[in-house]
């Protein structure tokens, strides 16, 4: 069964340094996402991407934050400058849309843990 | 704004009897909502969800939803728990904040079942 893959599945890293979070979403899906999850806390919407640009993100995913499609397979969530409270499981996630965006259940990946020190 | 509620934090319930996580929506227009499983140190899961047609839903694993628009509720039931079904349970509503529509989930609900 195809899947959502994500790597790596926990990073480390000095806060102010910069993050590259990875993710195949499933091949022939054309809507990407990233969401988050902060320990204890709910899964929180971050980003979505479509037609190799953004189509929606929250206030959360503000200027540190971007995302990109450089192939025709990664997608990737770069944050240029860590702090602590980046601190969260991240996931990608890609749906086919092709009955309509707003029907079509998204697949997550197994999320990247970032821990920022 | 659109949200959803997942009243209980936990829920415990024994092998082999009925379970039901509750979830309630507010949305603007008609809900497209899902529900979502977390295996500990895993991602989450698709389990069912309701765009339209039969109030109830059958979804993987033996689950099922249902959708009640009066009550604003789209419930998770399962008629014979099993301890294998412990784990997070997150209720999800589609957005209508842009062209794709992002996930807005529920805290979360953990199902705990004991033998």
């Amino acid at each position: 069964e195809p899947e959502v893959t994500q790597t790596p599945s926990h990073q480390v890293t000095q806060m102010g340094q910069e993050v590259i979070l990875r993710c195949v979403p499933i091949s022939n899906h054309l809507y990407f996402y990233w969401y988050r999850q902060i320990l204890g806390q709910k899964v929180e919407f971050l980003v979505s991407f479509y037609n190799n640009e953004i189509s929606e993100k929250s206030e959360i995913f503000d200027d540190q934050f971007s995302v990109e499609r450089p192939d025709g397979s990664n997608f990737t969530l770069k944050i240029r400058s860590t702090k602590l409270e980046d601190s969260a499981m991240y996931f990608c996630a890609s749906s086919d849309g092709a009955r309509g965006a707003l029907n079509t259940e998204a697949f997550f990946g197994q999320g990247t843990r970032l821990t920022v020190v | 704004a659109q949200s959803v509620a997942q009243p209980e934090d936990q829920v415990n319930v024994a092998e082999g009897n009925p379970l039901t996580v509750k979830c309630t929506y507010s949305v603007s227009g008609n809900p497209y909502l899902f529900w979502y499983v977390q295996y500990p140190n895993r991602g989450l899961q698709f389990l069912l969800k309701y765009i339209t047609g039969d109030n109830l839903v059958k979804g993987s694993y033996g689950f099922e939803a249902e959708f009640n628009k009066s009550q604003t509720s789209f419930h998770l039931k399962k008629p014979s728990a099993l301890v294998s079904d412990s784990a997070l349970y997150f209720c999800a509503v589609r957005a209508y904040g842009g062209s794709q529509g992002n996930l807005i989930f529920g805290k979360g609900t953990k199902l705990s079942v004991k033998p």
